[in-house]
């Protein structure tokens, strides 16, 4: 089955510390993309950073970063230096397009809190 | 770029009554997709469009949904008879074709249906 998981509903870290969001996937799938998005209180989701699954490097956007463990099918996403306005829900979410699927499947999200 | 737009941003309507939705993309974007999301969940795939066809449609859209492109520009989604466990977050999203795993999905704000 073609799933994400993300375990912590809600997490909350001090303002200029960085916080760690995790994110596992199951596919049986060898070409994949993973993906993190941001969705605030307005409701519009994100776009924050991409990672193929053939790419050897971990991606980085800025203050994000995406800790990618293929073998144990792990996507965590990094923001460093947290900000206030980086309270919102994030997802986590897979592209596949084995089966003519072509379409992204979402985690149900974590809720982060930054603190002043 | 104005982005991608959903009218109308919140609807109230009545158990039985039928609504619609309408969704502007990202001009240059010729692929269209609809999601539902409700309180603390992720996003769940609908259908998508490319250009005026609907290429997929998930098992989640009973046939009291019917969703239409007809010129391959914008989208609308209609409900018919709605049923309480209809009341979501309906997310619309546009992407460019050709982008491989890594195509992003642009996201609109969303229309907040409540169904009484």
């Amino acid at each position: 089955a073609q799933k994400i998981t993300q375990t912590q509903p809600g997490m909350f870290v001090q303002e200029k510390e960085a916080v760690t969001l995790d994110c596992t996937y199951d596919t049986s799938d060898q070409s994949y993309g993973l993906f993190w998005y941001k969705q605030p209180s307005s409701g519009e989701m994100i776009f924050l950073i991409y990672q193929g699954s053939y790419d050897e490097q971990n991606a980085t956007e800025g203050r994000y970063s995406l800790n990618f463990q293929k073998a144990r099918k792990s996507a965590n996403l990094v923001i460093s230096a947290s900000q206030l306005g980086d309270s919102a829900m994030y997802f986590c979410a897979m592209r596949l397009f084995s089966g003519g699927y072509n379409k992204l499947i979402f985690g149900a999200g974590t809720r982060l809190a930054v603190h002043p | 770029d104005t982005g991608v737009s959903q009218d109308p941003r919140h609807k109230i309507t009545k158990r039985g009554q039928n609504v619609t939705f309408r969704c502007d993309p990202i001009s240059e974007h010729n692929r269209l997709y609809w999601y539902r999301q409700t309180l603390g969940q992720g996003p769940e795939f609908l259908t998508y469009f490319q250009n005026e066809a609907q290429l997929e449609k998930s098992r989640l859209l009973s046939d009291r949904f019917s969703a239409e492109r007809p010129k391959g520009s914008f989208s609308t989604l209609e409900i018919q008879r709605t049923e309480q466990g209809d009341s979501a977050m309906y997310l619309c999203a546009s992407s460019l074709a050709g982008g491989g795993l890594n195509e992003k999905l642009f996201f609109g704000s969303g229309t907040q249906l409540s169904v009484l």
